[in-house]
């Protein structure tokens, strides 16, 4: 079956240290990969995605994720963390019975708190 | 542009009654799609509406769950009538193509 898993109900670090978030995924076949961001009040936003290439991908807000496939894991990461960075975060999969549609598996997500 | 939007951003309805949340997607975005959140766990898929046709329904939990999408453009979600489990965040997310899918802030339900 296809899953996400995201190993840490919470994450937290100092302002200024780099962070981890970590995702580890199972589907058949090469992922579309994606992590999301929610902050308070707030929807779902786009951080990055992985669809092929390299495998160290930058999004928004200072963000990277490294795709390893023979761990099967997509870890968030950021060399320096804000206390701006502070929100709930999602790794996600795209199902691959969905066809090329956006039909999307989630992790249960990441709360990510960023201390002064 | 504006982004998905979604109403009300929060209800809170008695068990029995009946709910009708609606997304409003970003303009030409043919495709829709319904998630929810339930008790801090995983984003679940519901289904997925490619203008005004059901691409997939898989995820909807019961019958109790109505999807529409009308003409293609906005769509409702109608629960009727609400049971306790259904307690959750609804997000809606609509995608042009192959994009991206750009995400609406949610519709938390508590049924009491």
């Amino acid at each position: 079956a296809q899953s996400v898993a995201q190993p840490e109900d919470q994450v937290n670090v100092a302002e200024g240290n780099p962070l981890t978030v970590k995702c580890t995924y199972s589907v058949s076949g090469n992922p579309y990969l994606f992590w999301y961001v929610q902050y308070p009040n707030r929807g779902l936003q786009f951080l990055l995605k992985y669809i092929t290439g390299d495998n160290l991908v930058k999004g928004s807000y200072g963000f990277e994720a490294e795709f390893n496939k023979s761990q099967t894991s997509f870890h968030l990461k950021k060399p320096s963390a804000l206390v701006s960075d502070s929100a709930l975060y999602f790794c996600a999969v795209r199902d691959m019975r969905s066809g090329g549609y956006n039909k999307l598996i989630f992790g249960a997500g990441t709360r990510l708190a960023v201390h002064p | 542009e504006a982004g998905v939007t979604q109403f009300p951003s929060h209800s809170v309805i008695e068990k029995g009654q009946t709910v009708t949340l609606r997304c409003d997607p970003i303009s030409g975005h043919d495709n829709l799609y319904w998630y929810r959140r339930v008790m801090g766990k995983e984003i679940k898929f519901l289904l997925h509406f490619v203008k005004e046709s059901k691409q997939d329904e898989s995820g909807m939990p019961n019958n109790r769950f109505l999807a529409e999408r009308t003409g293609g453009t906005y769509s409702t979600l109608k629960v009727q009538p609400a049971e306790l489990e259904d307690s959750g965040v609804y997000f809606c997310a609509s995608q042009k193509g192959v994009g991206e899918a750009f995400f609406g802030q949610g519709t938390r339900l508590t049924v009491v």
